[in-house]
């Protein structure tokens, strides 16, 4: 089975500050990886992904993702955080041989000015 | 281009009834996913569709849930003798190939009553 923790419900960083959304996942095999984002009243907005190569994934609105096999975890980072990356963060396992994607629960970030 | 669309947006439906919802996905997208939402939770996999067939129904929850998608297309989710529990918005996601990311519609937010 694969699962998905995303230990923190919120986090709250000040406008500029760098910020890390943590996110470790289980599954059989080697993973794919994947963070979405969620603004309010909007769908799910894919963000990066990691499948092979480089551990140091970088994706949209300048956001970027550490894969560690060792410690089985794909934090979301950001140098300099923005009021308009306030949303919702969700992030998802797969397996590589399956169409099936598992989610942790959501990270809030507050981004305030 | 215009991405994946999911309507009605949103549905009031009484208990016991039966009721459909509808994926239009990006057009190309072979693979095609359902998942189901409830507040404070992220995205729970219903059904993983590769072109016509179902390559994964394990997250249908029991026998009331049926998903189809007979020409590759366009699917829609159907769901018998609808109860309370059962509300949640329902999304879909479609993808180019089926270990790609995918690109989420806003959802249908289906309420029982």
């Amino acid at each position: 089975a694969q699962s998905v923790a995303q230990p923190e419900d919120q986090v709250n960083v000040a406008e500029g500050n760098p910020l890390t959304v943590k996110c470790t996942y289980s599954v059989s095999g080697n993973p794919y990886l994947f963070w979405y984002v969620q603004y309010p009243n909007r769908g799910l907005q894919f963000l990066l992904k990691y499948i092979t190569g480089d551990n140091l994934v970088k994706g949209s609105y300048g956001f970027e993702a550490e894969f560690n096999k060792s410690q089985t975890s794909f934090h979301l980072k950001k140098p300099s955080a923005l009021v308009s990356d306030s949303a919702l963060y969700f992030c998802a396992v797969r397996a590589p041989d399956a169409g099936k994607s598992t989610f942790g629960d959501g990270t809030t970030l507050t981004v305030k000015p | 281009g215009a991405g994946v669309s999911q309507t009605p947006s949103n549905k009031v439906t009484e208990k016991g009834k039966y009721v459909e919802l509808r994926c239009d996905p990006i057009s190309g997208h072979t693979a095609l996913y359902w998942y189901r939402q409830s507040l404070g939770q992220g995205p729970e996999f219903l059904i993983y569709f590769q072109g016509t067939g179902a390559a994964d129904d394990s997250g249908l929850p029991n026998d009331r849930f049926f998903a189809v998608r007979p020409e590759g297309s366009v699917s829609t989710l159907k769901i018998q003798r609808t109860e309370r529990g059962d509300s949640a918005v329902y999304l879909c996601a479609s993808s180019l190939q089926g270990y790609t990311e995918a690109f989420f519609g806003q959802g249908t937010r289906l309420t029982v009553v």
